[in-house]
This record gives structure tokens, C-alpha cells and sequence, in this order.
């Protein structure tokens, strides 16, 4: 099944903090994050692993509570170039090491 | 350049015509991927493949088609286009470990338009 991703969609002002939750009805190895900016491919941000710590880099990170299947990105202070649609993926623990499945998106506009 | 090539970026064709779509990897990369992006649905997965001769389905694998004779290379394939299938295609590849652990590169992405 898909995970379910929320917000749909979010709207800040450069330097506002936002997070984006992942959601999933099944038991999951790991979960990734994707940024894709309008009219290009999704770019691999983060991926988390059970048992993983918490990954991040900068601005942008993310969490993993396994227990509950569920996955948030955080991203701190945001910056013009945080704009575009976040996904998240998940691949679970039975079907499939090699099946990503991926959530509808949250869509991210930053204004100055 | 580590990159994954897909061709056409863009193509309008008739129902029924059949049709291929290329996608080419440099990073001998054993995982490889078909996606399709529709407004609302985020990205399904078509088909992927986890080593040469060696494929699967994914969650919409219905009218498609894939091959994998060679490593660098996997061919979408439209046997007989119908106007759903009218959508945004990417393919994407993962390192040997897979992409559970290092995620997916994508191609650009090929726009497809079924008339």
C-alpha cells in the first residue's frame, strides 16, 4: 500500500520551519526521501533504516519511529531553494527489498 | 558523468502503436527501475529489475513491458498504447546493494502523450 504523506501541501516564509510526515499501514526496512523541483526528476535526499539513527544534513532532516511505521522531514529555516513537491518512499519488510513505494507528495512553496 | 538516460523526453502517439522507451545507465548499476508520475498519485512503480535476464512487477505493470539484456540498459516497452497510459516516465537505477539502502537515481524523465 501507498504511505500516506501529510501535509498536501505547505506554504512558508524564508526562515520558517516546516515537517512533513510519512505514514505506513505496514512494517518497513527503511524509508527515503525525495525532493523534485518542478519539470525534473526526484533527487534522493535521505533514506532511514530500522534500526538507523536519525539522518540529517544542515537544514533538512528526518526521523524514523518504526513502532508506528511513520517517517518525518524536518526542514529548519527554510530557503528559497526548499521549493518543490517532497516524497517519501518505503519499502517494506515482506514483498520485497527492491519495491519502493511511494507516497502522492507534499508540495512545498517558499516565499521570500 | 554518473547518469541515468532516458529517451525520448517528449512523445505523442496514437492508441495502438506500439512503442519503446529507452533508458540507459553509466554506473554499472545492477537495480533498475520504471516509474510513472500522475497528478495526485505520486510515483508507481511499473517494473523493475534486479539484475540482467532478471525482472519484476511492481504495482502497475498492466500493458507494459520491460527487458533486461544488458546491464546498462532497460527498455520500457508499449506494445499497445491506450490513452491512460498517457503519463510522466522515469527510470531510475541503484547501486548493487539496492535501492534499500542507497535509494534511486532517476533519469529526466520521458513525457508520454497517447492520442
Amino acid at each position: 500500500q501507498q504511505p500516506v504523506q501529510s501535509p498536501q501541501a505547505v506554504i512558508l516564509r524564508e526562515g520558517e520551519d516546516a515537517v512533513i510526515n510519512c505514514s505506513s499501514s505496514k512494517a518497513l526496512y527503511s524509508v527515503h526521501w525525495y525532493r523534485q523541483k518542478h519539470g525534473e526528476a526526484p533527487v534522493f535526499l535521505m533514506i532511514l533504516l530500522k534500526g538507523g539513527e536519525q539522518k540529517g544534513h544542515e537544514k533538512i532532516s528526518a526521523s524514523f519511529n518504526e513502532k508506528k511505521q511513520q517517517s518525518s522531514l524536518y526542514l529548519t529555516a527554510s530557503q528559497l531553494s526548499y521549493s518543490g513537491t517532497y516524497f517519501c518512499g518505503t519499502v517494506g519488510l515482506s514483498g520485497g527489498y527492491n519495491k519502493l513505494i511511494f507516497g502522492a507528495g507534499t508540495r512545498l512553496a517558499v516565499h521570500p | 558523468e554518473a547518469q541515468v538516460t532516458q529517451n525520448p523526453r517528449y512523445l505523442i502517439t496514437v492508441t495502438g502503436k506500439k512503442l519503446t522507451v529507452t533508458c540507459s545507465q553509466n554506473m554499472n548499476h545492477e537495480y533498475m527501475s520504471w516509474y510513472r508520475q500522475d497528478p495526485g498519485l505520486g510515483l508507481r512503480q511499473i517494473y523493475y529489475s534486479m539484475n540482467v535476464e532478471v525482472t519484476d512487477k511492481g504495482d502497475v505493470p498492466e500493458g507494459y513491458k520491460v527487458s533486461r539484456k544488458e546491464k546498462r540498459n532497460f527498455p520500457l516497452i508499449l506494445e499497445s498504447p491506450s490513452p491512460n497510459q498517457t503519463s510522466l516516465y522515469f527510470c531510475a537505477s541503484s547501486s548493487d546493494r539496492g535501492p534499500q539502502y542507497y535509494g534511486y537515481t532517476f533519469g529526466s524523465g520521458t513525457r508520454l502523450t497517447v492520442v
